[in-house]
Parts: structure tokens; sequence; C-alpha cells
């Protein structure tokens, strides 16, 4: 099985923009799942995502964003960038509602 | 906030000693999972865990799900410098209401660091 695939690995923004980040589960996963890690503030849950409707929300605010489509992938948008925003952002499937997280490698984000 | 205390922080031991750390909370958790993350990459499932007292193993990797469900154990045996990175708890909880899932619960991590 191919394993969780983000998009893109690295990128660079300015404070004020906006960016969409890009995640496709493992075949046959309909639970998508996105974190904010930062240094010394460990996984910050975002939202989770399953066939298409938001589960679960973390505590972040509106700026951040996300949607599911009906293939499963995922996308999570973050506007008017604030320097704060500058994380790794991990986007996880799971196809067993156990808790069992298949991560991707990360879009690392810095904003500047 | 976090609602798992993960501990120690940090650990910095010898190649070959073995490592103990571990997750509490105040709250009863259904599953307890054990994740790893290296530099660069993002956390892969080490154990999982789904009965009280179960006791499970994974190479030289042991963890348990303690008695209470409110806390569980990871030890490493015999260390090696594959090894080091981050040690992530997790633990289920039910959902806070009806239409929605089981929530997910992070420790903030444990970094083992192997001393030269």
């Amino acid at each position: 099985k191919a394993g969780v695939t983000q998009t893109p690995r690295y990128l660079i923004k300015t404070r004020g923009q906006q960016v969409t980040l890009s995640c496709s589960p493992i075949s046959g996963h309909r639970s998508v799942s996105w974190y904010q890690q930062t240094p010394g503030q460990g996984l910050q849950f975002l939202f989770e995502y399953f066939s298409e409707t938001q589960r679960n929300k973390g505590n972040f605010p509106g700026r951040f964003s996300g949607r599911q489509f009906s293939n499963s992938r995922s996308e999570m948008n973050v506007s008017t960038l604030e320097l704060g925003d500058s994380a790794l952002y991990l986007c996880a499937s799971s196809g067993s509602g156990t808790g069992e997280l298949f991560f991707g490698e990360g879009s690392r984000l810095t904003v500047l | 906030g976090q609602q798992l205390n993960q501990s120690p922080q940090s650990m910095f031991i010898q190649e070959g000693e073995d490592v103990s750390m571990n997750c509490t909370s105040s709250s009863i958790f259904n599953t307890w999972l054990w994740y790893k993350q290296d530099p660069g990459e993002g956390p892969v499932l080490l154990i999982a865990l789904y009965k009280a007292g179960e006791l499970t193993s994974n190479g030289r990797l042991t963890a348990q799900f303690g008695i209470t469900r409110k806390d569980s154990f990871l030890n490493i045996s015999a260390s090696i410098p594959s090894d080091v990175g981050i040690y992530f708890c997790a633990g289920t909880r039910p959902p806070p209401k009806m239409d929605s899932n089981y929530q997910l619960i992070w420790g903030a991590g444990t970094k083992l660091i192997i001393k030269p």
C-alpha cells in the first residue's frame, strides 16, 4: 500500500498570504486528521474528516479550515498567515477508528 | 491543552541502556497507543493497547495498559542509536457528544537522545 502523501513538503509564505496543503490518505482509509507541530508544542489537533464531513475540530481560529473530497483526499487552508503559523503540518489517515493513525511526512510551512 | 502527562520530557542515555517512559491522566482511556517520530518525518505507530492490564511487545519495545486505565508505560531494552527520536503516547476517549467521534489525546512527547 502506498503511504500517506502530503504536498508540498516545504513552502515559504509571507504574512497575510494564504496557503493550501494537500493530503492523499492510504487507499481505503476514509478518515483524515490534520495536526500542527511546533517545537516544544507537541502535536496540536486541527480537525478530522470522515466521508467528507468534519467529525472533530481542535481549538484553532477560523483562519484554519479544511475539507475532504469524495476520494478521501483532503486539503487544509490557512488564511491571513501569521508568523506563529510557521510549523510542520501533519496529515494522518485511519481506517480502523481505534486511534491507529498513519502519518505523512508533513508539510513544513515557514511564514516570513 | 494537554490532558496526558508524559514523562520524562527528555532522556539522555548511553547506548545499551534500558529506557522507560510513561503517560498518566486523571481520566479513563479506552485505548493507549505509542508512536515514534524520527527527525523530519511523521510519527509511526509502535504499539497499540486495547485492554486494561494488557502487556504487548514489539521487538525490544514493551508497553502496558495500566490496570486503572489511566496510565501506560513504554520500555525500550538495550537501546541502540536508531532509537533516538521523539516518543508520543496517545489515548482514545469516548466522544464528548453523540454525533462526534472518539477523542484522541496526545502526550507532549519524550525526546530520547543517546550520549556518544
